[in-house]
């Protein structure tokens, strides 16, 4: 069944802008995943954020998880067009779980 | 890192036949693998956990006699969608678990006509 929950469902920018994409989850995590996946194309990782941290960083990316209140959200600075695709976020209760994903957020990137 | 093969990347069946899927962990042993189907402009969702040297256990929902998994190495698991049908047509996607992290296959995009 589905736990992550992203919103905005869809976000269209400007190139240059900031992107936030949310997610929250309903049980207790092991870590959490957020993924991009291109239309019709397969899942790319980007970035893996465990229930004991609070942010990490990746280049543009910026990811922080508030495990009281079961959220995370995804930060995309200095946007590009090529950013433009959908992201996941999923979440594993333990490390040989399968990963459960939300509904995902469409992001558009307009140059 | 890890590597995770899927093959095939497209396939175009006819309506009744079987086709298989193969799932390749390249650099590393895998003994659980999981499948996930996804429709268009939809999320993934799981369909069954692939299980080296025993039997895969389905999600609600999946028919177990449609969708049979085999997972006889520690390195490939396949999925065959048995007597399929169009509404079958869908992108699959295998992934195995190297704690923490998960490694996905390209995926399959399936279509039946």
């Amino acid at each position: 069944s589905q736990q992550g929950e992203e919103d905005p469902q869809a976000l269209s920018i400007q190139e240059g802008e900031n992107a936030t994409m949310n997610c929250s989850y309903k049980t207790s995590i092991n870590n959490l995943q957020w993924y991009r996946q291109n239309s019709g194309r397969g899942l790319v990782h980007l970035i893996l954020i465990r229930s004991n941290e609070r942010e990490k960083h990746s280049g543009r990316l910026r990811v922080t998880l508030d495990t009281s209140k079961k959220s995370s959200s995804l930060l995309i600075t200095a946007s590009r067009a090529a950013d433009t695709a959908s992201y996941f976020c999923a979440t594993a209760s333990s490390g040989n779980t399968p990963l459960v994903f939300g509904k995902g957020t469409r992001l558009s990137v307009i140059a | 890192g890890a590597v995770v093969s899927q093959h095939p990347s497209r396939v175009i069946c006819k309506s009744g036949t079987s086709v298989k899927i193969e799932c390749r962990s390249l650099d590393f042993q895998a003994t659980t693998m999981f499948w996930y189907r996804q429709f268009p402009k939809q999320s993934l969702m799981l369909m069954a956990t692939s299980n080296e040297g025993s039997k895969a256990t389905y999600e609600q929902g999946v028919e177990k006699d449609k969708f049979l998994i085999n997972h006889a190495s520690l390195t490939l698991s396949t999925l065959t969608v048995t007597s399929a049908h169009p509404e079958d047509s869908s992108f699959y996607i295998c992934s195995a678990s190297l704690a923490p992290g998960a490694f996905f296959g390209q995926g399959t995009r399936l279509t039946v006509v």
